[in-house]
């Protein structure tokens, strides 16, 4: 079956712009993440989704970042007056419930550069 | 908090040689562990896991086992190839919250040559 998808794949923009990146997970999976990893680093912990509901947001830097879920399928993460510090690779993950036994498949990811 | 460090890459080594990557962890609950490898290209995947004390991982040749006395989760192959070629991370999520975020180590360059 289908994995998870991210669209783009690939983002380039001007500082102050602001970004929108999708995030479609495997169908009937209610559990979605949104991790961001920095070159030469591990996937960092971004948010979460429970189905629709957004049950953790403790890893979004600071108010420009913010995510929705609003069906609890496809995911948008939003950037918004972006800085270059923003540029990494943002990756969606999805699992079929959120126990911590389930694997999270996650998605190619989306590179962000901001310039 | 919670945490994993593993070794850093990159790793080099000659096709058929014996693989570890060192990977322990810090934690208040009880963790399940996981590596996912990265190749070239590619997305993450995840490769083996493990979820209570003494579970052994196994998968394409690579295990990993849970020893709660020392955190650690060190991965191993008896003989590696080119196509394992990849980055490599640890991470850990703990059961006990209702996120179970992943919390990866920095990753490690695993290069082998012919």
């Amino acid at each position: 079956g289908a994995g998870v998808s991210q669209s783009p794949r690939y983002k380039v923009t001007k500082r102050g712009q602001d970004v929108a990146l999708r995030c479609d997970p495997i169908s009937g999976h209610v559990s979605l993440y949104w991790y961001r990893q920095a070159l030469g680093q591990g996937p960092e912990f971004l948010t979460y989704f429970n189905y629709e509901a957004q049950q953790d947001k403790s890893g979004l830097p600071n108010d420009r970042f913010s995510a929705e879920r609003p069906e609890g399928s496809i995911s948008t993460l939003t950037i918004q007056r972006t800085e270059q510090r923003d540029s990494a690779m943002y990756r969606c993950a999805s699992s079929v419930a959120s126990g911590g036994t389930y694997e999270q498949y996650f998605g190619p990811g989306t590179r962000l550069t901001v310039t | 908090g919670d945490s994993v460090t593993q070794m850093e890459g990159p790793v080099t080594l000659s096709e058929e040689a014996f693989l570890t990557i060192n990977c322990t962890y810090t934690a208040t609950g009880y963790p399940s562990l996981f590596w996912y490898v990265q190749y070239p290209g590619e997305g993450l995947q995840l490769l083996l896991k493990a979820t209570k004390a003494d579970d052994k991982g196994s998968n394409k040749g690579f295990e990993a086992t849970y020893r709660k006395e020392t955190t650690s989760f060190h991965l191993e192959k008896g003989s590696v190839q080119v196509s394992d070629s990849a980055v490599y991370f640890c991470a850990l999520s703990d059961k006990s919250g209702a996120t179970n975020k992943l919390i990866f180590g920095t990753g490690t360059l695993l290069a082998v040559q012919p």
